[in-house]
């Protein structure tokens, strides 16, 4: 039970911004939306997190919606090494209880030169 | 410096033998998760442990697989009389205590399991 919907996969292009959106219109309250990737053969990779701000750090920027029904991960500028399946995650709050992480089947993203 | 790190990288087993695989997470780490992901789908959430809390095991899918946490730090997941559909890749994460850590999970490279 993933609580998020996302395209199955999607192209974009080497050098430019890649937007991913993500739809999670029964999240709670206290639940964050976290970001995982996975590149081929290898583990999950935490990307970002975030509640209700905008967050931005050195890999992406995560854009929530003021209601938080939708999110949208921005890439800023695409390199090939990008290409993964990205995982929109919702979650509980970290402090409290388990924290297991559900991934659904992610958004396949290739970049293409 | 060290992440998560599992062994073996590969294992191939006949179906009905016992398997065991490994995690040895980061240093400090005080939670520790295993997962599974067979062909082409998501993870599969299988066992938790925090710190000396009773594991959460409501993730492993039969009596088969067992996991243990030996001074809170190396884990390993123990699954006995494997059947085919036990292959898929398992992984292991960590993550440190505390809001500002953030409980970013790191994973390890993960043990890809083949049951013949």
């Amino acid at each position: 039970d993933a609580k998020t919907t996302q395209p199955p996969s999607m192209d974009c292009a080497e050098g430019r911004a890649a937007n991913l959106p993500c739809n999670h219109s029964t999240i709670s309250g206290n639940e964050y939306v976290y970001w995982y990737r996975q590149i081929h053969s290898q583990g999950p990779q935490y990307i970002i997190h975030g509640l209700k701000n905008n967050e931005t750090n050195e890999m992406a920027s995560l854009i929530i919606t003021e209601d938080r029904k939708s999110s949208t991960l921005i890439l800023p500028h695409a390199t090939l090494r990008d290409t993964a399946v990205y995982y929109c995650i919702v979650r509980g709050d970290p402090d409290y209880g388990n924290n297991r992480l559900a991934f659904g089947k992610g958004n396949q993203v290739v970049v293409i030169p | 410096g060290a992440g998560v790190s599992q062994s073996p990288s590969n294992k191939v087993t006949e179906k009905g033998k016992d398997v065991e695989l490994r995690c040895d997470p980061i240093s400090g780490h005080t939670a520790l998760y295993w997962y599974r992901q067979s062909l082409g789908q998501g993870l599969e959430f299988l066992i938790y442990f925090q710190g000396n809390s009773a594991p959460d095991k409501s993730g492993l899918p039969s009596d088969r697989f067992s996991a243990e946490r030996t001074g809170g730090s190396v884990s390993t997941l123990t699954i006995q009389r494997t059947q085919q559909e036990d292959s898929a890749v398992y992984l292991c994460a960590s993550s440190a205590q505390g809001r500002l850590a953030g409980n970013e999970q790191f994973f390890g490279p993960g043990t890809r399991l083949t049951v013949l």
